[in-house]
């Protein structure tokens, strides 16, 4: 069985300050973790993924992620938020053989001007 | 240009009436998916396809139903029997193998009045 968790549903921050949306995991074997964007009335676009490589790892606009094994935890963050940013974000977990995601809740970020 | 397109974007039906929602590929993906989005929920997996003429139920397929006639095409009928269809649905698709991320198309949102 396999879970996350978003531990904001929604987090606000000033554009130019650094971001952070956080989640947890929980899987049976060695999880694979995605972190996908979603703009209003818009699909799924993914941000970046984990595949048991390297811990921290570097996605698009700016976004990272490092996978912290002994925290369970997969947080995604940016230095610099530009108001573009402001979209829901998912935490998504696949296990191992397993083709089935499980996403979180979603976290809405909004960026103020 | 490879992608997914679903149609119509909005869909607006009486209660009671089927409606089938289109979902369209070009990436020569094997796997292909529907999802139902409600606000301040995750994304919720209906069905599946892995392969042409085969298909597996996902977490709340009762009152959906879905055919995989061709590679390329995977349509989505929300029938009577579902006792809530007003919801955003996303379709994706992915190639076969572990952690292959899935690709989603722009949505379409229904309304049931």
């Amino acid at each position: 069985a396999q879970s996350v968790t978003q531990l904001d549903s929604h987090v606000s921050v000033s554009e130019g300050t650094p971001v952070l949306l956080r989640c947890n995991y929980s899987s049976s074997y060695s999880p694979s973790l995605f972190w996908y964007v979603q703009h209003p009335n818009k699909g799924l676009q993914l941000l970046l993924k984990y595949t048991s490589a390297a811990t921290l790892v570097k996605g698009i606009n700016g976004f990272e992620a490092e996978f912290k094994k002994s925290e369970t935890s997969f947080h995604l963050t940016k230095p610099s938020a530009h108001m573009s940013d402001a979209a829901e974000y998912f935490c998504v977990v696949i296990g191992r053989g397993n083709e089935k995601l499980t996403f979180g809740t979603g976290t809405r970020l909004t960026i103020i001007p | 240009d490879g992608g997914i397109t679903q149609s119509p974007k909005y869909l607006f039906r009486k209660e009671g009436q089927n409606v089938t929602l289109s979902c369209e590929q070009n990436l020569n993906h094997d796997a292909m998916y529907w999802y139902r989005q409600d606000p301040g929920q995750g994304l919720r997996l209906i069905y599946y396809s892995q392969i042409v003429n085969d298909f597996q139920k996902g977490d709340i397929a009762e009152g959906y139903s879905v055919s995989r006639e061709k590679k390329e095409s995977f349509p989505l009928t929300v029938t009577s029997a579902q006792k809530n269809p007003t919801a955003f649905y996303l379709c994706a698709s992915s190639s076969l193998g572990s952690y292959n991320e899935q690709f989603f198309g722009p949505g379409t949102r229904l309304t049931v009045l």
